[in-house]
């Protein structure tokens, strides 16, 4: 079975200062990635996913993760961020060859003035 | 573009009532999941299926149904209504489980239950 840890409840962080959020995931197969982010009140959306090849994967909004096979790990990076980059950040597992989609407990960033 | 949507949005339940959350996209996915989301505890599987007439349990399907009739539609049903089912619901959607893989998400149904 599959599963992600998100270590980190709550970061909070200056304006402009950068940011890591950790997940670390569990398989004993190969895996596809991703960070979902949400907005209050609002659905999840997709920040980005690593599905193979470069282990540094880009998304929107200047975020970018990169994929650690040897520590399991899936760290999201900002290296500026803004007050609207304030939501709650899911880290998301699935095992090559099945359906199911398993989500950390989420990292709710908070961004400073 | 519609994409998923629920509904309704926000219900209040008693002990013991049912009720039907409703779930519905209109991209031709093939995939579709329920999830409930707890604070602190993330998102955790209820059901998903991978067509029509198929449906599976995920993390934790006690006290749901769900069907999947139709590629567009996948209904998720509280039969007997329990404070612990107070949470709020997504339901998401996928193409396949191949070359992109990623999840659509509706804008959630917040159940309550008293």
């Amino acid at each position: 079975a599959q599963s992600v840890t998100q270590l980190d409840s709550q970061v909070p962080v200056f304006e402009e200062a950068p940011v890591e959020l950790r997940c670390n995931y569990s398989s004993s197969v190969s895996v596809y990635l991703f960070w979902y982010v949400q907005y209050p009140n609002q659905g999840l959306q997709l920040l980005l996913k690593y599905l193979s090849g470069s282990t540094l994967v880009k998304g929107i909004n200047g975020f970018e993760a990169e994929f650690n096979k040897s520590q399991t790990s899936f760290h999201l990076r900002k290296p500026s961020v803004h007050i609207s980059d304030t939501a709650e950040y899911f880290c998301a597992v699935r095992a090559s060859g099945t359906y199911k989609y398993i989500f950390g407990t989420g990292t709710r960033l908070k961004v400073l003035a | 573009n519609a994409g998923v949507t629920q509904t309704p949005k926000f219900r209040i339940l008693k002990i013991g009532q049912s009720m039907t959350l409703q779930c519905t996209q209109d991209m031709n996915h093939n995939y579709m999941y329920w999830y409930r989301q707890d604070p602190g505890m993330g998102l955790k599987l209820i059901y998903y299926s991978v067509g029509a007439g198929i449906t599976d349990k995920g993390e934790v399907p006690n006290g749901y149904n769900v069907s999947r009739s139709t590629t567009e539609d996948f209904p998720l049903r509280l039969e007997l209504a329990a404070p612990s089912q107070t949470s709020v619901y997504f339901c998401a959607s996928s193409l396949t489980s191949g070359a992109t893989g990623e999840l659509f998400f509706g804008e959630g149904s917040r159940l309550t239950v008293l």
